[in-house]
């Protein structure tokens, strides 16, 4: 089974911090995904990574950069935390295998996260 | 714009009755790929069928069962004689071809009663 693990299940940080978030997955996927869900509106895609060290922008990047310099991790930076990035995080993974688009993606946890 | 819309949010079944939830889609390709996936209140997105655009053949799996109808855009998910476990929140989502992304709907929070 594929097994995606975020680092942490709840975090608590202050206004202004610099926070980050880890995901590891153990499958040599190719894909890795970052999102974060609030109430109401399902899941928004932050950013994602097809390769080492490439990254793409998702629907909401803003304020948020990531790294990706291994294959089977993908961190997520809050480089200035503010409260309304007060949400759930949620890492996935997927094969590069096939089409594009035709792989689930495998999901983490989660992390909930509460900028005070 | 939502590519994907659940438009039921809520659902409350008593156990044993069966649940329907509703997923509307949209897309300009031919090639494309719905998924649903369900969240218990562990938070876990745990992954349960993927259709692509050219297999309209229906999906059962054990209780579940899977209506996909391209002439209405829909993929549509049945849970057969409920059970508590199965209170959850449902996402449906699509994926287009030569398209990393998946694009969720809100999802639909089921609770099954005893």
């Amino acid at each position: 089974d594929v097994k995606v693990t975020q680092s942490s299940r709840y975090l608590v940080k202050r206004t202004g911090e610099k926070v980050f978030l880890e995901c590891v997955q153990d499958m040599d996927h190719e894909n890795m995904f970052w999102y974060r869900q609030d109430p109401g509106l399902g899941l928004r895609l932050i950013y994602f990574s097809y390769d080492v060290k490439m990254k793409e922008k998702g629907d909401i990047p803003e304020g948020y950069s990531v790294s990706r310099e291994k294959k089977e991790r993908f961190s997520l930076i809050l480089e200035s935390a503010s409260t309304n990035q007060t949400s759930m995080y949620l890492c996935a993974s997927s094969s590069g295998q096939g089409m594009l688009g035709n792989q689930p993606q495998h999901f983490g946890d989660g992390t909930r996260l509460s900028i005070l | 714009a939502q590519k994907v819309t659940q438009a039921q949010t809520e659902i409350s079944v008593v156990e044993k009755e069966d649940v329907t939830l509703d997923c509307v889609y949209e897309t300009r390709d031919t090639t494309y790929y719905l998924f649903w996936y369900k969240q218990p209140p562990s938070g876990e997105l745990v992954f349960l069928i993927r259709r692509n655009s050219f297999d309209e053949q229906n999906e059962i799996s054990g209780r579940y069962s899977w209506n996909f109808q391209k002439s209405t855009s829909s993929f549509n998910f049945t849970i057969t004689a409920s059970q508590v476990v199965d209170s959850a929140v449902y996402f449906c989502a699509l994926s287009e071809a030569n398209d990393y992304k998946l694009s969720f709907g809100a999802g639909t929070t089921v609770t099954v009663r005893a």
